[in-house]
């Protein structure tokens, strides 16, 4: 079974609006993290953001918050106020267990494309 | 800021070829990986380390190799390149801190020809 689950392989957005990219997480530990990247087309990987599974607030960090409802096992980033410069492919990734040992486990991407 | 360096940008080998791909980060991290990226399916991990001379085989370690003789240097091996190797190759590190990000290489695309 899939560990980290992206539904959507693409997804359009207009300049200025909203989107939330989808990621749910299939783990029996009840400690781990959860991680989003954006890999722009020139490839290198930027971390964006972290929830812990103890976190009672969901995290944000400027245009990117993460909206976690553990009970769903889902941790969507939403992106506000889409720019240009946010089309990229978009990956969520998992830490299990408490150590920070523990490889990252990676979805597939969803790839975003904002429109002018 | 962790700077993670990969050897080469772009590498194109011949089949049966050994093929070494380098990785070195600055940061002074117990822990390196390397992933290999192909369209549609994510990042998979190959193998990682935690400690200078540990490895742990990743989620595919079939036909690659690793090496860690010290700790900024992490090396994946390729003992015999087949066209099924082709791919990008990504580098990373970390802290042994649970919350912290990996951090990533610029990663190296290799064709396998």
């Amino acid at each position: 079974a899939q560990k980290i689950t992206q539904t959507q392989p693409g997804m359009f957005v207009q300049e200025k609006e909203a989107v939330t990219l989808d990621c749910t997480y299939d783990t029996s530990d009840p400690s781990y993290g959860l991680f989003w990247y954006k890999q722009p087309s020139s490839g290198e990987m930027i971390f964006l953001i972290y929830q812990g599974s103890y976190d009672q607030q969901n995290a944000t960090e400027g245009r990117y918050s993460l909206n976690f409802q553990k009970a769903r096992k889902s941790a969507n980033l939403v992106i506000s106020a889409s720019q240009l410069g946010d089309s990229a492919m978009y990956f969520c990734a998992m830490r299990e267990g408490n150590s920070g040992n523990t490889p990252l486990v990676f979805g597939k991407g969803t790839r975003l494309s904002v429109i002018a | 800021d962790v700077k993670v360096t990969q050897s080469s940008r772009y590498l194109v080998k011949r089949t049966g070829e050994k093929v070494f791909l380098e990785c070195v980060q600055d940061m002074d991290h117990e822990n390196m990986f390397w992933y290999r990226q192909d369209p549609g399916l994510g990042l998979r991990l190959i193998y990682f380390s935690y400690d200078v001379k540990m490895k742990e085989k990743g989620d595919i370690p079939e036909g690659y190799s690793v090496s860690r003789e010290k700790k900024e240097r992490f090396s994946l091996i390729l003992e015999s390149a087949s066209t099924n190797q082709t791919s990008m190759y990504l580098c990373a590190s970390r802290t042994g801190r649970r919350v912290s990000p990996l951090h990533f290489g610029n990663g190296t695309r290799l064709t396998v020809t």
